[in-house]
């Protein structure tokens, strides 16, 4: 079974730009979240999608906003990026939407503000 | 308050010895889980092991065991045997039932390293 795939790998933006980032989860899940990765902040919960709806946000501004498709598959979009947008970007996903399913992240999307 | 405290930022162990990483937590909840992932330089999360609140036992899969004190607050991981691939970043999180959702907490890491 292939795991979270995640795409691109690595991104280089300037400021003011926007960006999408994609995640595929495992076939067969329905739940995906998206956290940030900083050395400052840690890892930080950004938003919950389950069957295509937001479950749940994390205290980020609305530049970052996010989807999911019919097939499960989600983006991430953060617009008029700035530089401490920069970090990993990782994408989870599990079964069900639920504290007791464990997630699976993908490899992550490592982007990078000039 | 922090939700997950990791008081360890690095951990040294020589290979083949045995290894524990600090975790407590803070709920007020009666029903969460608590995991652990670890995460090599790759940059990829990779889930080892979990414990349910109302597990009696103590997790383990394979060289994992969670050493879990309820009254304690404390999921500390233990892992056995240390070989060299396990030098990377350990993380403990949470997932609280009340939340509804799937969302982690995170505590800030222990990172591990195994010489020979």
């Amino acid at each position: 079974k292939a795991g979270v795939t995640q795409t691109p790998r690595y991104l280089i933006k300037t400021r003011g730009q926007q960006v999408t980032l994609s995640c595929s989860p495992i076939s067969g899940h329905r739940s995906v979240s998206w956290y940030q990765q900083t050395p400052g902040q840690g890892l930080q919960f950004l938003f919950e999608y389950f069957s295509e709806t937001q479950r749940n946000k994390g205290n980020f501004p609305g530049r970052f906003s996010g989807r999911q498709f019919s097939n499960s598959r989600s983006e991430m979009n953060v617009s008029t990026l700035e530089l401490g947008d920069s970090a990993l970007y990782l994408c989870a996903s599990s079964s069900a939407s639920g504290p007791y399913n464990e997630q699976f992240f993908g490899p992550g999307t490592r982007l990078t503000v000039l | 308050a922090q939700k997950i405290t990791q008081t360890q930022p690095g951990m040294f162990v020589q290979e083949k010895e045995a290894v524990t990483l600090d975790c407590t937590y803070d709920t007020s909840d009666q029903s969460y889980g608590l995991f652990w992932y670890k995460q090599p330089s790759s940059g990829e999360m990779i889930f080892l092991i979990y414990q349910g609140s109302y597990d009696e036992q103590n997790a383990t899969e394979g060289r994992y065991s969670l050493n879990f004190q309820k009254a304690r607050k404390s999921a500390n991981l233990v892992i056995s045997a240390s070989q060299l691939g396990d030098s990377a970043m350990y993380f403990c999180a949470m997932r609280e039932v009340n939340s509804g959702y799937s969302t982690l907490t995170f505590g800030k890491g222990t990172m591990l390293l195994v010489s020979p």
